[in-house]
């Protein structure tokens, strides 16, 4: 199947920096999206980005899918960035998503 | 806006016994999900649910779950006898078509004792 991978695994910021996040995918795909998982472990919809750039605030995401690979830009960092965020693809007509393993982010004051 | 919602946040219940997980997925979505997530995991998928059938279920998902649609609103997933290591997050997710953006409730964090 499918092999999602994230990197950094983990990632600590001084509140103000920027910081980009990885996702590369081993096999083409029909959908990606992008996940903040906050500290109460609900997961937030960040992006919907199968191909193309996309901007909401501080946040901007990037998707190349012919070179397989999703980045997630975050600038001016705050605290509550802080969680993890996940990539999730989908490669069939089936449905479901295929997860990447996260990013922990931590930003501190 | 919108939401999928889950019910309850938080279940403890002792091993061998049976939970239900509900989900009120929104209104026009027609693709069902749910999904678990082992503390400090990954999330992974359990089983798909369109048209009122399983389109889809994964290795995890086996004869001691199932999931109904009972109502036409709720979504269901039910553990008829649990071990220690269903303790997880559960999720539960929509989507309007197979491959659209997909919405997640809240979770539901069950403790297995």
């Amino acid at each position: 199947g499918i092999q999602v991978e994230q990197s950094p695994p983990d990632l600590i910021l001084q509140e103000g920096a920027n910081s980009t996040l990885r996702c590369n995918f081993s096999d083409s795909v029909n959908n990606l999206q992008w996940f903040h998982q906050n500290p109460w472990g609900q997961l937030i919809n960040l992006f919907y980005i199968p191909s193309g750039t996309k901007q909401n605030g501080r946040l901007s995401a990037t998707t190349v899918a012919t070179e397989r690979y999703s980045l997630l830009y975050i600038s001016s960092s705050q605290t509550t960035d802080s969680g993890v965020y996940f990539c999730a693809v989908l490669y069939n007509q089936g449905g479901k998503l295929i997860f990447g393993q996260g990013t922990e982010l931590s930003v501190k004051p | 806006e919108p939401e999928v919602t889950q019910t309850p946040s938080h279940q403890v219940t002792q091993m061998g016994q049976e939970v239900i997980l509900r989900c009120v997925p929104i209104s026009n979505h027609l693709y069902f999900y749910w999904y678990r997530q082992i503390l400090g995991q990954k999330v992974e998928f359990l089983v798909s649910f369109y048209n009122n059938e399983i389109s889809e279920k994964s290795e995890i998902f086996d004869d001691q779950f199932s999931v109904e649609r009972p109502d036409g609103s709720n979504f269901t997933l039910k553990i008829r006898s649990t071990k220690l290591e269903d303790s997880a997050m559960y999720f539960c997710a929509g989507q309007l078509q197979g491959n659209t953006e997909a919405f997640f409730g809240q979770g539901t964090r069950l403790t297995v004792v």
